[in-house]
């Protein structure tokens, strides 16, 4: 079975911050998916980022990074310079190479204030 | 290029009755997957089409079902509505099959059963 888990329910930080958001998965597959979503208010789920089980490479994209550990099962997600704009829920979500659905964690709200 | 539509966006029923939710996937992406979203059990998968076909389903009862039509538009219904069904419904497409793919969500319909 796989299971995704977000343990931080809600963070708060002040603009230009930086801030992690933690995810930890469990699966029995040896190649899998870990994708990062954000959903702000507005309810639609936005596609961050996907990474493969072969791909430890950490990736950076402006503001935005992540750290993909298989030994730690784990792939985080730092926000640099955090801005208002980036306050929205964060789901972590995971699926097998033949799998059909995203299993998602909890999801973190991340709250910035000015 | 359109993203995925929902309709309608808002829905209030009462008990016992029954309500029909639409999506409208990406042009050209045939897989449609819909998701259910409430506080307290996160985001589960409902169940995926492709080609027309319901592939697979998530462990919802079967007053939850659905549809796909040619033009890879998508249908869910709800029997016999009970309270625990008040959740935002997702839905998602993609390219192909598989949870590998990246799935794009729609703003979702939040049903309110009273």
């Amino acid at each position: 079975a796989q299971k995704v888990t977000q343990a931080q329910t809600e963070i708060s930080v002040v603009e230009k911050e930086d801030v992690t958001l933690d995810c930890v998965y469990e699966t029995r597959d040896t190649t899998y998916y870990l994708f990062w979503y954000k959903q702000p208010p507005s309810g639609e789920l936005v596609f961050l980022i996907r990474r493969n089980s072969f791909d430890e490479q950490n990736e950076i994209s402006g503001r935005y990074s992540w750290n993909f550990q298989k030994s730690t099962s784990s792939f985080n997600f730092t926000i640099t310079a955090s801005q208002v704009v980036d306050s929205a829920v964060y789901f972590c979500a995971l699926s097998s190479a033949s799998g059909y659905a995203l299993n998602f964690g909890k999801g973190t709200s991340l709250l910035v204030t000015p | 290029k359109a993203g995925v539509t929902q309709t309608p966006r808002y829905l209030i029923k009462t008990r016992g009755q029954q309500v029909t939710l639409s999506c409208s996937p990406i042009s050209g992406h045939r897989s449609v997957s819909w998701y259910q979203q409430t506080p307290g059990q996160g985001l589960q998968f409902l169940f995926e089409y492709f080609s027309e076909t319901q592939r697979n389903k998530g462990n919802f009862p079967g007053r939850f079902s659905g549809r796909q039509f040619s033009n890879s538009r998508s249908e869910m219904n709800v029997s016999t509505l009970e309270l625990g069904d008040s959740a935002l419904y997702l839905c998602a497409s993609s390219l192909g099959r598989g949870g590998y793919n990246e799935q794009f969500f729609g703003p979702g319909t939040r049903l309110t059963v009273l």
